[in-house]
């Protein structure tokens, strides 16, 4: 059951917040974040247990609403180089797989 | 730490060839290793779950005996793509679960572009 992601894309100024979400209509065990440069291999950003919880580190952080079955990804005072496209994954609650969102689209512009 | 190296980079290959496709954890043992197939704008599609000393599980829709992958080691995972042909061109990309891991968490390989003409 794939996560679905919005928005779909978003385009920014240097410095301008975002906020990426990511639902899914099965009860969640964990969700993670990755980003993805073009032509290259997503690369691992954070994962949120289960349990209600923020994480963060930077100027990036998200948050995991259990009930909800929603996680938020917030990005900051965005800088040039979080441009990419930006994939949750989940895996729900007695299941073994990740499963990724169709992914959201970031562009920062200068 | 959590390094996953995949190798070619680059194949272009023609119709009716096999390729084989190697991805390796460089820093850590992977018990569990998958394949995923990404086209344009598309997000990443699992293929295959492969698992060090057993058959690998494909997923629905794939062909087991066009895309062979074998799992040989806790850190060497393979795809063969058999036959292929130019509909198989896409992006392919594995990725290694740590066998002393974190709540399944994942570390991508760089990719492997594959063109068959």
């Amino acid at each position: 059951q794939q996560p679905v992601q919005s928005p779909q894309a978003v385009i920014l100024r240097e410095g301008e917040d975002a906020v990426i979400n990511c639902s899914s209509s099965k009860a969640l065990y964990s969700v993670h974040w990755y980003r993805q440069k073009h032509g290259e291999a997503p690369v691992f950003l954070m994962i949120l247990l289960k349990g209600g919880e923020q994480k963060g580190h930077d100027k990036i952080s998200a948050s995991f609403n259990e009930k909800k079955q929603q996680s938020s990804l917030y990005l900051t005072a965005s800088q040039l180089s979080y441009s990419g496209t930006y994939f949750c994954g989940t895996v729900i609650q007695g299941a073994q797989k990740l499963v990724f969102g169709q992914g959201t689209r970031l562009t920062i512009n200068p | 730490g959590a390094v996953v190296s995949q190798h070619p980079s680059w194949v272009i290959c023609k119709s009716g060839t096999s390729v084989k496709i190697e991805c390796r954890s460089l820093d850590f043992q992977a018990t569990t290793m998958f394949w995923y197939r990404q086209f344009p704008k598309q997000s990443l599609m699992l293929m295959a779950t492969s698992n060090e000393g057993s058959k690998a599980t494909y997923e629905q829709g794939v062909e087991k005996d066009k895309f062979l992958i074998n799992h040989a080691s806790l850190t060497l995972s393979t795809l063969t793509v058999t036959s292929a042909h130019p509909e198989d061109s896409s992006f392919y990309i594995c990725s290694a679960e740590p066998t002393k891991g974190f709540e399944k968490t994942q570390y991508f390989g760089p990719g492997t572009r594959l063109l068959v003409l």
